[in-house]
């Protein structure tokens, strides 16, 4: 899998917006970008993920650049319930032959975003 | 709500013990990954099934081992616990279906204590 590069702690204001920003340059064709979030010793929350094209969902949005080595996720309107440390993974999603061993999600150290009141 | 169900929640145990951790997949997916995350460690991967075949292995101890069932559980064996055991074990599962959407989804964890 790819590496990624993401800053290691960000803040925000609660009800901005806040932009989370990743580098992956050697992203390859068919590895997709992956956000997932850790709220404090919970599970990895899944958040959203793009090949591409900027998708959104109920959650962020992800805008990925036109030559694919950097995106970034943004949540619109951040509350203090989004204080978390925030994985920027990229991984296949789109499988070649069915579970196999490349497909694992490799965890870096995330950036941790807090929202300020 | 992810669908993955992980059991006990919390555990604590004397060193030289073995302990089972138990995990439920989502419904109909064919994939289980083991995670450790420890307090100076991050997300660290150990091990995946795929319909109840071992297909990747990360850093998993020797002293560790998995499995996956017919009906799709899985269950990490830790045996010989050390102190440095303690650690948050997450289960995770993935449909992992050719051309479809694979996204892996994490239980909340099982927190193991070893005194």
């Amino acid at each position: 899998d790819a590496k990624t590069t993401q800053p290691t702690s960000m803040d925000c204001a609660e009800g901005r917006a806040a932009n989370l920003p990743c580098n992956h340059s050697t992203i390859s064709g068919n590895e997709y970008v992956y956000w997932y979030r850790q709220i404090h010793s919970q599970g990895p929350q899944y958040i959203i993920h793009g090949l591409k094209n900027n998708e959104t969902n109920e959650m962020a949005s992800l805008i990925i650049t036109e030559d694919r080595k950097s995106s970034t996720l943004i949540l619109p309107h951040a509350t203090l319930r989004d204080t978390a440390v925030y994985y920027c993974i990229v991984r296949v999603a789109r499988l070649a032959y069915s579970g196999g061993s490349n497909y694992k999600l490799t965890f870096g150290k995330g950036t941790l975003l807090t929202v300020n009141p | 709500d992810s669908g993955v169900t992980q059991t006990p929640k919390h555990l604590i145990t004397a060193t030289g013990q073995r302990v089972t951790l138990r995990c439920s997949p989502r419904s109909g997916d064919l994939s289980v990954y083991w995670y450790q995350q420890s307090l100076d460690q991050g997300l660290q991967f150990l091990i995946q099934y795929y319909n109840g075949e071992e297909r990747a292995k990360g850093n998993i101890l020797e002293r560790f081992s998995a499995q996956q069932f017919p009906d799709l559980h899985s269950e990490l064996n830790l045996s010989s616990l050390e102190l440095g055991d303690s650690a948050l074990y997450f289960c995770a599962s993935s449909p992992e279906l050719i051309d479809s959407g694979n996204t892996i989804y994490f239980g909340e964890g099982s927190w193991l204590t070893v005194v």
